[in-house]
């Protein structure tokens, strides 16, 4: 069966630092991978997705990017984190554009 | 364009008493459909969905919805409420590769 990974869970991260977060998905091949943030009151944001390695699509500009380096994997990064960048990183799934599966999200605090 | 809306951003109920969340959509295209709950600091976890096969969709922990094309609506209900459902709720319609999110509906539960 397929499963999605997502870490850290937690993150309190300085403004102007970097930001990592990894996802990875296992039990597929060639997923489409999607990240998305939810901000505080506000819905689900989706900032980039993915249809294959190196393959990403912005939907949202901002300082945050992403990169996809193996076909499982999706990385979100920040070269200088912003306290609007605080929220819920959440990383999904999904084959052939259909169902999309979510991880167990990142909460990422920016002091 | 494809558009989704939920009505009521908070809902309260009594446990046992029944759950209704509303959600329209707006599609030009045939859509797909999708109910989904995210429990406190969780990832978004599939409830149903809808794919153009029956429009009386039976989803997990006695979740149903029903398509009704003529009114643009996918509304979720659940006959009995428990504690336990007590979460956010968002509705999604497939637009290609992408969802489209409903703003969620926060499900509180009273004993």
């Amino acid at each position: 069966s397929q499963t999605i990974h997502q870490w850290p869970a937690t993150l309190v991260q300085p403004v102007g630092s970097p930001l990592s977060l990894e996802c990875t998905v296992e039990g597929t091949s060639n997923p489409n991978l999607y990240w998305y943030r939810q901000a505080a009151g506000r819905g689900l944001q989706l900032l980039f997705y993915s249809v294959g390695i190196g393959q990403i699509s912005s939907e949202v500009p901002q300082n945050l990017s992403a990169s996809r380096p193996q076909d499982r994997q999706f990385i979100l990064s920040s070269k200088k984190l912003l306290l609007s960048d605080s929220g819920f990183y959440l990383c999904a799934w999904s084959v052939a554009g259909s169902t999309q599966y979510f991880g167990p999200g990142t909460r990422l605090t920016v002091l | 364009a494809q558009s989704v809306t939920q009505l009521g951003s908070h809902v309260s109920v009594s446990e046992g008493a029944l759950v209704l969340l509303r959600c329209n959509y707006s599609s030009s295209v045939p859509p797909y459909l999708f109910w989904y709950v995210q429990y406190p600091n969780q990832g978004l976890q599939l409830l149903l969905k809808y794919t153009s096969a029956a429009t009386l969709v039976k989803g997990i922990n006695d979740f149903e919805a029903e398509f009704k094309k003529s009114e643009t609506s996918f509304h979720l209900t659940k006959p009995s409420a428990h504690m336990s459902d007590a979460a956010e709720y968002f509705c999604a319609l497939n637009a290609g590769n992408m969802l489209t999110f409903g703003g969620g509906t926060r499900l509180m539960v009273k004993p």
